[in-house]
């Protein structure tokens, strides 16, 4: 696609019930991000994917989240049992390959409200 | 400490000045670095990124790296109303094919009419 894609844009759940996010990359993209961004704050690291591999999860902020790759394309991260300090913005980024020589792309990020 | 530290802000510089930003990070492994545009309910944008020490420049901004002092820097000339937004550092760290983009919590900036 032309940008990277996040679906849904806005979401209200109650607490306790489970959501998922998803991210569709800039094509041919095989670096993916997923950052949580809470009102008036900075943008926290979650995890990072180089094609379907993590190496590095230990930004994800509790076992209640997890997030996977599938095809080196669309990733999803999933929250359980929602709590209302999940509520944020969830940003998925993409980049060609590893940052180093390549910019990152954002998506308009999944705003979640948990109630 | 912070691995990315910023002044929260917010900054007011009159319209026409320069913007001063500035950014600090605590590890001497970082190897590029990262400005970042977020207006107010949208997705950070790319301004600029450093990877050597010295300056940078692109149009109206300037980015700074002095990597001995581990601070970076983000000037802005002739600054515009349209320049409002917050401006988030990042830094990279790369090991072993594990990549990891930190920013801070960004500086808020106000241009004035």
């Amino acid at each position: 696609g032309a940008g990277v894609s996040q679906s849904p844009s806005n979401k209200v759940t109650e607490k306790g019930k489970d959501v998922e996010l998803r991210c569709d990359p800039i094509s041919g993209h095989t670096a993916l991000y997923w950052y949580r961004q809470s009102l008036g704050q900075g943008l926290e690291f979650l995890i990072y994917f180089q094609g379907n591999s993590a190496p590095d999860k230990s930004g994800l902020p509790s076992d209640r989240f997890s997030a996977e790759r599938t095809g080196g394309s669309v990733s999803t991260l999933t929250i359980q049992r929602t709590q209302q300090e999940d509520s944020a913005v969830y940003l998925c980024a993409s980049s060609l390959a590893a940052i180093g020589g390549n910019t990152i792309y954002f998506g308009e990020g999944s705003w979640l409200t948990v109630v | 400490q912070k691995e990315v530290e910023q002044n929260s802000g917010p900054l007011s510089v009159p319209e026409g000045a320069i913007a001063s930003l500035n950014c600090t990070y605590s590890d001497r492994g970082s190897q590029s670095f990262f400005w970042y545009r977020q207006y107010s309910g949208k997705s950070p944008e790319l301004i600029m990124f450093i990877y050597s020490n010295g300056d940078k420049e692109d149009g109206r901004f300037t980015a700074q790296l002095n990597k001995a002092s581990q601070y970076v820097s983000l000037l802005i000339r002739d600054s515009q109303p349209s320049d409002s937004a917050t401006y988030l550092c990042a830094v990279l760290i790369s090991n072993f094919g594990n990549e990891k983009l930190t920013f801070g919590t960004g500086t808020r900036l106000t241009i004035i009419p």
